[in-house]
């Protein structure tokens, strides 16, 4: 385990539901982010939070919303998704927003149906 | 022109051999260089991770960086089956976020 944990493993929603993803790491640091890994595609980066502040949305639709209460937890509030949204979503963190090495959860696959 | 390219594979190599992953970068505002390690169903695992130029070296690892042709490397020694996996370059500037290459799957036969 890497110090990153993230719930659920598996997510299965319809086009109508709302859902949250969550990340909690126990390193002390405090950059975390949100991924997005498609297949055939770079990880694509969705959100930066550094010290509770939002720094980065990569111009991400509004039915993806983050949600950053303390520097230990991530969360990623989900509603009316497309299929196009079933994915890896990974979440990760480093000691600061873009200082070297950044360690990730194991990640939720979420298909939309 | 993509800002971070990696040819996906698939690499397909005997026990034992010696493996070289690349990846070129167009940014030359890039200073942190990382190696992740992906198995199936997993997430990114890190596997080296380097400081504007040079080589590092860790066991049967080692990581090359050529800022000057914006080119880095991976070289793995004396393969195994338990490498195969897909890696992942990752790179950034100071104060920004990782940029991903694609990934290489990678299939070690024994």
């Amino acid at each position: 385990e890497t110090g990153v944990t993230q719930t659920p493993r598996h997510l299965v929603m319809g086009m109508t539901n709302k859902k949250s993803l969550k990340c909690e790491q126990h390193l002390g640091h405090n950059a975390m982010y949100w991924y997005k890994q498609s297949a055939k595609k770079p990880l694509e980066l969705m959100f930066v939070y550094n010290f509770k502040e939002q720094t980065e949305n990569n111009s991400v639709p509004s039915r993806f919303s983050p949600e950053c209460p303390n520097s230990s937890h991530l969360f990623l509030h989900l509603h009316t998704l497309q299929p196009e949204d079933s994915a890896l979503y990974l979440c990760a963190s480093s000691l600061s927003g873009g200082a070297g090495e950044a360690f990730f959860g194991q990640g939720t696959r979420l298909t939309v149906v | 022109q993509k800002e971070v390219e990696q040819d996906p594979g698939p690499l397909s190599v005997p026990e034992g051999a010696i493996v070289s992953l690349n990846c070129t970068y167009s940014n030359s505002a890039f200073q942190y260089f990382m190696w992740y390690r992906q198995y199936s169903r997993k997430g990114p695992e890190l596997l080296m991770y380097t400081y504007s130029s040079g080589n590092k070296e860790d066991g049967r690892f080692t990581a090359q960086v050529d800022k000057s042709s914006k080119y880095i490397s991976l070289f793995i020694r004396d393969s195994q089956p338990s490498d195969s996996a897909t890696y992942l370059c990752a790179m950034s500037a100071e104060g920004t976020a990782l940029i991903f290459g694609k990934g290489t799957t990678l299939s070690v036969s024994s």
